[in-house]
């Protein structure tokens, strides 16, 4: 069965630090891979999106940045962290478009981050 | 208008009572349809995908009104553990990114 898990759980990091956020997929291949941001009482931003290696797409300009190493591989990055960047952060994957399942996501346990 | 539309609520609900939640969503070329919910704190997890012809899961019936563009989210007998946040999810309609709603914040007391 499929598996997706992100770390760390928890950080408290000071404005200006910076930041990495991973996430892993077992037990599928050619994912499509995303993370989310969910700030305090609101709903899931899209951050970004990958269709496959080295494959990102953007959808809301700010400090942070995505890469995709590896097939099951999605690490979210900053360079330095503002205020606004707390939030709980989702990685999540879906299948294929035209693959049994496309269009639902699994997401991670995700990733609570303060930035103080 | 925004893409996809939910009451924030909360619905505050006694036990075994039937709830109703619907949301709306802006593209007529939307293809798929997802239920998902969200405990405090947590990630969302895929409740239900909502099928053209309705469909059911024990408790819940998720139902597609395509001609006045929402979907809804039924559920009976309500328990104390179905408190928690329910999101829809629309795909389609140019984007395969499904596109999520607010959520429906759900209250279930003794």
């Amino acid at each position: 069965s499929q598996t997706i898990h992100q770390w760390p759980a928890t950080l408290v990091q000071p404005v200006g630090s910076p930041l990495s956020l991973e996430c892993t997929v077992e037990g599928t291949s050619n994912p499509n891979l995303y993370w989310y941001r969910q700030a305090a009482g609101r709903g899931l931003q899209l951050l970004f999106y990958s269709v496959g290696i080295g494959q990102i797409s953007s959808e809301v300009p700010q400090n942070l940045s995505a890469s995709r190493p590896q097939d099951r591989q999605f690490i979210l990055s900053s360079k330095k962290l503002l205020l606004s960047d707390s939030g709980f952060y989702l990685c999540a994957w879906s299948a294929r478009p035209g693959l049994a399942g496309a269009g639902e996501l699994f997401f991670g346990e995700g990733s609570r981050l303060t930035v103080l | 208008r925004k893409e996809v539309e939910q009451d924030p609520g909360p619905f505050n609900v006694p036990e075994g009572a039937t709830v109703a939640f619907n949301c709306t969503y802006s593209n007529s070329a939307s293809q798929s349809f997802f239920w998902y919910r969200q405990d405090c704190r947590k990630e969302p997890k895929l409740l239900m995908s909502v099928y053209s012809s309705g469909n059911e899961d024990g408790r819940f019936t998720a139902q597609l009104n395509r001609a006045s563009q929402y979907i809804s989210l039924l559920i009976r007998d309500s328990k104390l553990s179905d408190s928690a946040t329910y999101l829809c999810a629309v795909r389609g309609g140019g984007s395969y990114i499904p596109t999520f709603g607010r959520g429906t914040s759900l209250i279930v007391h003794p």
